[in-house]
């Protein structure tokens, strides 16, 4: 299972409120990433990090923001929560980033 | 951004029958991955595919890479019920970003 893990599983929010996933991986692989899964667009990519404090945007990246200071861990932050970011959120790793992506269990977001 | 077009979308089957599903880009890709979805769970990795042309077995599973590099598709024989489930293609295109086909949903009657 690639040693990904989420926190929280599932949350319930309310829109304006500030909103922290949280991944931790245990094998230090320098690549990783956040997706979001909406009925009928697949997984798309939010924002990924190819080490420490080096992060770069995706195709969905407004209302979000990321944060990686240690290897183990990728932040992501809603600043703000909007009803548009209910969804189901993914973090993934890869060893070099040109290779196969391994995901986490996922967090279901849920903005009222 | 980059489309992957996945088709179906969705497979009604009887157990023991061979499923064929595949993905289209107007863009190359250097590498063809294929995921499985269970509800509530992440997708998991099943076949990765890193050449033109390549051919590649996984159980009852095999997969492809297409020749013109656009393209790839993935065979399950002898359909099981645990097969069922949502199936992901996935392409890392010359910019080292993965995008993903929107889903082949797999329902198979035991």
């Amino acid at each position: 299972d690639a040693g990904i893990t989420q926190s929280p599983r599932h949350k319930v929010t309310e829109t304006g409120t500030p909103v922290t996933l949280r991944c931790h991986q245990t094998e230090n692989h320098r690549y990783m990433y956040w997706y979001r899964q909406d009925p009928g667009h697949g997984l798309r990519l939010i924002h990924y990090s190819y080490g420490v404090k080096d992060t770069d945007k995706g195709e969905v990246s407004d209302g979000y923001s990321v944060s990686r200071s240690k290897t183990e861990d990728f932040l992501l932050t809603l600043e703000s929560a909007t009803s548009s970011q209910t969804s189901v959120y993914f973090c993934a790793i890869s060893v070099s980033g040109r290779e196969t992506q391994y995901f986490g269990p996922g967090t279901r977001l849920l903005v009222l | 951004g980059q489309q992957l077009n996945q088709s179906p979308q969705s497979m009604f089957i009887q157990e023991g029958e061979d499923v064929s599903m595949n993905c289209t880009s107007s863009s190359i890709f250097n590498t063809w991955l294929w995921y499985k979805q269970d509800p509530g769970e992440g997708p998991v990795l099943l076949i990765a595919l890193y050449k033109a042309g390549e051919l590649t077995s996984n159980g009852r599973l095999t997969a492809q890479f297409g020749i013109t590099r656009k393209d790839s598709f993935l065979n399950i024989s002898a359909s099981i019920p645990s097969d069922v489930g949502i199936y992901f293609c996935a392409g890392l295109n010359n910019f080292n970003k993965f995008y993903f086909g929107s889903g082949t949903k797999l329902n198979v009657k035991p």
